[in-house]
């Protein structure tokens, strides 16, 4: 079974411009999650995905980030303008969900580095 | 607000002996536990997890500990290996009718085993 999908596995820009990551979850993974995770500190959730409407954008910083999973499988996260503080690791994780109910074991992609100068 | 919380960023045990990682959470509506193992340049990857209802969870030389009443759970490695070196993560989700599968990370314990 493939695991999750992500790239750029690298990506060094200068603040004010824009950036787009890609993520395709495992086959099947009706629920797709985007986290952030600045150095030393865990994951935070940014927004989570259930085919392809939102669950909770709660923690998405609407005025430069967006997201969008618009046939239910891959999904796209794009940031614009870029920010020093947007330096971080950009996680895609996904899971899988049964008679409605989502499962907490989430599989993670091997993120996108990202390095805002 | 820091809803899970692990506060020792490091942790150095010798091959062979016990690793014990721990994690403390402030909110009761919690009811389910995971920790993930992060290796660099990798994603998480899942390690063990365990339920409210229960106190214990094993799986092979991993065992976490739940103590509902102190908020507090706790990861054993036993015996732990030099591949067991890497960044632990706990995390919590909540419950009921409520639950979207939100995973709360604490911000880790990194973990080094000596040969």
């Amino acid at each position: 079974e493939a695991g999750v999908a992500q790239s750029p596995r690298y990506k060094i820009i200068e603040k004010r411009q824009s950036v787009a990551f890609w993520c395709n979850p495992i086959s099947g993974h009706a629920t797709l999650y985007w986290y952030q995770q600045i150095l030393g500190q865990g994951p935070k959730l940014l927004i989570q995905f259930q085919n392809n409407g939102v669950v909770d954008d709660s923690q998405l910083p609407k005025d430069r980030f967006s997201a969008e999973r618009l046939k239910g499988v891959d999904s796209t996260l794009k940031i614009q303008p870029a920010k020093l503080e947007d330096s971080a690791v950009y996680l895609c994780a996904s899971s899988s969900t049964a008679s409605g109910f989502f499962h907490y074991e989430q599989y993670f992609g091997p993120g996108t580095r990202l390095t805002v100068t | 607000d820091q809803q899970v919380k692990q506060n020792s960023p490091s942790l150095s045990v010798q091959e062979g002996r016990i690793s014990i990682l721990n994690c403390d959470y402030t909110n009761s509506m919690f009811d389910y536990f995971l920790w993930y193992k992060k290796y660099p340049a990798e994603g998480p990857t899942f390690l063990i997890s365990i339920s409210s209802i229960k106190d214990k969870n094993e799986d092979g030389r991993f065992t976490v500990f739940l103590n509902k009443s102190a908020k507090h759970l706790s990861l054993h490695i036993v015996p732990s290996q030099p591949g067991d070196s890497a960044v632990y993560f706990c995390a919590a989700s909540g419950s009921g009718s409520s639950n979207t599968g939100k995973l709360i990370f604490g911000q880790g314990t990194t973990l080094q085993v000596k040969p």
